[in-house]
């Protein structure tokens, strides 16, 4: 049961615009939410995060919005430059049933590519 | 200030043997996190350990155990290999604290595991 969800396998942009990365979760438990970048043969990198109490989160290019509602959350790269090409995941977590740590949920990841 | 490494990075093994994979945590970190990444899919949580305890599993079976060390050092371990089993395995270190929704994963380049 994938609980979080990234629906675009793969993404096109070319140099300088915007980039705009989707996902969607079920559990209307979760409540912190961040994104990683990988490239080939490296482990996940953090990028950027969320929490529920907010709807928008900026660090530099990356913005990150949250709808609760609609249990959707977006990551903006503007403007997108070629060393962004990468596979980008969004992870979520809830409230632990069991200690203190989060356990992450990730989605399926998109493949972004920028064009030069 | 040293990162998560993890050993081997690659391992070829038949059906049926035993696998113990390594983890070196984030200096300061005192949780760490499995993941099992399949071709093709986001990482997939399998359990997590806070300071020496199990503090969480996802959806795997009892043959993939682990353990932490005092100096918050892990491994992996998986018995009775599957065909399914092969996949990228990746170790996530975290500082859980006071506050679950600043908590990061810090990850590892992975274990490639190939099971024929």
């Amino acid at each position: 049961d994938q609980q979080v969800k990234q629906n675009s396998p793969s993404l096109s942009v070319q140099e300088g615009r915007i980039s705009i990365l989707n996902c969607d979760y079920t559990n209307s438990m979760f409540d912190y939410f961040l994104w990683y970048k990988k490239y080939p043969a490296e482990g996940p990198t953090f990028l950027i995060s969320i929490s529920s109490i907010k709807d928008k989160n900026e660090d530099g290019r990356f913005t990150v919005f949250l709808n609760k509602s609609a249990k959707h959350l977006s990551l903006h790269i503007v403007p997108s430059q070629p060393g962004d090409s990468a596979v980008y995941f969004c992870a979520a977590s809830a409230e632990p049933t069991q200690g203190p740590g989060n356990q992450f949920y990730f989605g399926t990841g998109t493949s972004l590519t920028v064009i030069p | 200030e040293t990162g998560v490494t993890q050993s081997p990075t690659h391992l070829i093994k038949t059906r049926g043997q035993q696998v113990t994979l390594r983890c070196s945590s984030q200096s300061g970190h005192n949780t760490v996190s499995w993941y099992q990444q399949a071709l093709g899919q986001g990482p997939q949580f399998i359990f997590q350990y806070y300071r020496e305890e199990e503090n969480g599993r996802g959806n795997f079976p009892p043959r993939f155990s682990g353990l932490q060390f005092p100096n918050y050092s892990s491994e992996l371990n998986v018995n009775a290999l599957e065909l399914d089993d092969s996949a990228l395995y990746l170790c996530a270190s975290s500082l859980t604290g006071a506050a679950r929704i600043n908590e990061k994963l810090f990850f590892g380049s992975g274990t490639q595991l190939s099971v024929l």
